[in-house]
């Protein structure tokens, strides 16, 4: 079992609309968890982390957090083109866990 | 505020040449440091970290070695490279106020012919 699993995609969504991005993990130890953003070729950026159960919104991003089910997610809400690109999910318990990504892409 | 720099940002070396990769870290101290790989389509594989000067731990065994001579300064090398070492490589750090978030550098792309 990975110990970061994502969907792959390639997730497509209208401009617009909200995107919709799940994460699960599998040590239950763990306790601090990010999404990061990569464009193509690019390097990851950090768009959000979150440490307790329930929702963080920063923007029209909103990270939500649920340790019994070992689940983290995204939401994008307003999705723009310029939000396609893969986003990374990772989870840190002793090291940083990245899982492998989900490709998003914004259709105008 | 903290900047990293990676490189060189591109190499293309033949197979069973030396590799050496410089990543530095400005505007903070004592941070911690990684070397991570992305081969295409897959995700990240940490390969070194460093807490500290001289101090190397090694998440995947194979032909890369890492040095950390100074606090702000991680060096990824090889004796000789193998086809199977293309890929990204990122040196990230952390330390920051929030104390787990890492944050990547721009990236060296290795290509092994």
């Amino acid at each position: 079992q990975k110990e970061v699993e994502q969907n792959s995609g390639p997730l497509s969504v209208p401009e617009g609309a909200i995107a919709s991005l799940n994460c699960t993990y599998s040590d239950r130890g763990s306790q601090s968890f990010f999404w990061y953003r990569q464009y193509s070729g690019k390097s990851p950026e950090l768009i959000m982390f979150i440490y307790s159960n329930g929702d963080k919104e920063d923007g029209r991003f909103t990270a939500q957090l649920n340790k019994a089910s070992q689940y983290v997610s995204l939401l994008i809400r307003d999705s723009q083109p310029s939000d396609s690109a893969t986003y990374l999910c990772a989870v840190n318990h002793y090291k940083l866990s990245f899982g492998a990504g989900t490709t998003v892409t914004v259709r105008a | 505020s903290q900047t990293i720099h990676q490189w060189p940002a591109t190499l293309v070396q033949p197979v069973g040449s030396p590799l050496s990769l410089e990543c530095t870290v400005e505007g903070t101290s004592n941070p911690n440091l990684y070397w991570y790989r992305q081969a295409a389509g897959r995700g990240l594989q940490l390969l070194f970290y460093s807490v500290g000067i001289g101090q190397i731990s090694s998440e995947v065994p194979q032909n890369l070695s890492a040095s950390r001579p100074q606090d702000r300064q991680f060096i990824l090398s090889s004796k000789k490279l193998l086809l199977s070492d293309s890929g990204f490589y990122l040196c990230a750090w952390s330390g920051g106020p929030g104390g787990n978030e890492q944050f990547f550098g721009p990236g060296t792309r290795l290509t092994v012919l």
